[in-house]
């Protein structure tokens, strides 16, 4: 079955700390590929999208995402993380251009000051 | 920004009884709208596609008739979860995009805040 794999479930970073969240999935086909963040008490916020094109992908905030097709990986990075970058972050995948999202089960990281 | 909203946000209900879940898109015509279920510490699955005018499409494993959904209006879809149970509770999320735009599915699915369902 198709699957999206976050394998951290909890972080916890002092401030400018590098960060490397990984995600994973299970489909060999075309995908698209996004990370969204969810800031206490928000709504989920698209940080970044990969369609096709470079597979290096920045985004908002400072956060880039690198696709590796070869690993079924879309880690996301951000050199050095703040106070404010705690948040729960997930990772979703589009398979074959359809309009589904499947999301990995969540990251929370914890950025301590 | 698009704005998705969802109302109520918090709702406790007495087993066996209904519950009306709104999701609307404030500043943005949407066509598709999504619903999703999230229970804690998990990800967010997949309910149902509802399209503007027609009928919902629904995934694997989940009950149309449990959980009806309404997208009357470009900007409303409604999840109605019927006769709930305890194991209804859980965090329904919403999202919703606008497939007419330049780009299709290509867009951006914009999230509602989420409604937390507890049921006694």
């Amino acid at each position: 079955a198709q699957s999206v794999s976050q394998h951290n479930h909890h972080v916890i970073l002092s401030e400018a700390a590098s960060l490397e969240l990984g995600c994973n999935y299970s489909y060999g086909g075309t995908v698209n590929l996004f990370w969204y963040v969810q800031y206490p008490g928000q709504h989920l916020q698209l940080l970044l999208k990969y369609f096709s094109g470079d597979p290096l992908v920045k985004g908002i905030k400072g956060f880039e995402a690198e696709f590796i097709k070869s690993k079924f990986s879309f880690n996301l990075r951000k050199p050095s993380v703040q106070w404010s970058d705690t948040a729960e972050y997930f990772c979703a995948v589009m398979m074959d251009s359809s309009y589904k999202l499947i999301f990995g089960s969540g990251t929370r990281l914890l950025v301590r000051p | 920004g698009a704005v998705v909203s969802q109302h109520p946000s918090r709702v406790i209900c007495k087993s066996g009884t209904s519950v009306k879940i709104e999701c609307r898109s404030l500043d943005f015509q949407a066509t598709t709208m999504f619903w999703y279920r999230q229970f804690p510490k998990q990800s967010l699955m997949l309910m149902a596609t509802s399209n503007e005018g027609s009928k919902a499409t629904y995934e694997q494993g989940v009950e149309k008739d449990k959980f009806l959904i309404n997208h009357a209006s470009l900007t409303l879809s409604t999840l109605t979860v019927t006769s709930a149970h305890p194991e209804d509770s859980s965090f329904y999320i919403c999202s919703a995009r606008d497939f007419r735009l330049a780009g299709g599915i290509y867009n951006e699915q914009f999230f509602g805040p989420g409604t937390r369902l507890t049921v006694l």
